[in-house]
């Protein structure tokens, strides 16, 4: 069955840290993978995707992703956390072709200390 | 530059009672679905449609309709409400391979 495992129900970081997120997914094919950032009571934003070439995948407000196949994950990065980045992550997997149906993991909530 | 826009953003309705949400896009997207989003449980995909007149089921559909009369609009019906329908629900669309524009969502409670 499809799925995506975010492992990491809560994180709290400090400003400044490095940060690192964790998506994992099952698949039965090469997926397009995504990821989102939804601040309180706002809708969901996109950060960055996936869809072929380079596995290392840059997006906005500094973040960046890396798709590794072997392990089916696309784990989601930044290397120093600002406060404004509190907020929860989601971690979306769908097909490649034709208008895909995204399949959405549970999300990570990310605290920040100042 | 509206987007896709969702009314109402709060509604608390008894159970048994119905009610429509309300999903418009500008953006000329032929991609509309609607989610419902749960503590712990992401997103989940109820309804969806890939144009005017064609709509299809995602993951958990029971309880709700959709129709898709014009390219702009995709209402979500919730004919007879229950208790286990209390959630957030989001209205997103998307053009092609494209990103999805999620709208800010409607925060329904049946009583």
């Amino acid at each position: 069955a499809q799925s995506v495992t975010q492992p990491d129900i809560h994180i709290t970081v400090s400003e400044g840290a490095s940060l690192e997120l964790r998506c994992n997914y099952s698949y039965g094919a090469t997926p397009y993978l995504f990821w989102y950032v939804q601040s309180p009571g706002q809708g969901l934003q996109l950060l960055l995707k996936y869809f072929s070439g380079d596995t290392l995948v840059q997006g906005i407000k500094g973040f960046e992703a890396e798709f590794k196949r072997s392990q089916s994950s696309f784990n989601l990065r930044k290397p120093s956390v600002h406060w404004s980045d509190a907020a929860e992550y989601f971690c979306a997997v769908g097909p490649t072709g034709g208008y895909n149906k995204l399949i959405f993991g549970a999300g990570t909530r990310l605290a920040v200390h100042p | 530059n509206a987007g896709v826009t969702q009314t109402p953003k709060f509604q608390v309705l008894k159970t048994g009672q119905s009610m429509t949400l309300q999903c418009a896009q500008d953006m000329n997207h032929e991609y509309m679905s609607w989610y419902r989003q749960d503590p712990g449980m992401g997103l989940r995909l109820i309804h969806y449609s890939v144009g005017a007149g064609i709509t299809d089921q995602g993951e958990v559909p029971n309880g709700y309709n959709v129709s898709r009369s014009t390219t702009e609009d995709f209402p979500l019906r919730l004919l007879s409400a229950a208790p286990s329908q209390t959630s957030v629900y989001f209205c997103a669309s998307r053009q092609d391979r494209g990103e999805l524009f999620f709208g800010e969502g409607s925060r329904l409670t049946v009583l």
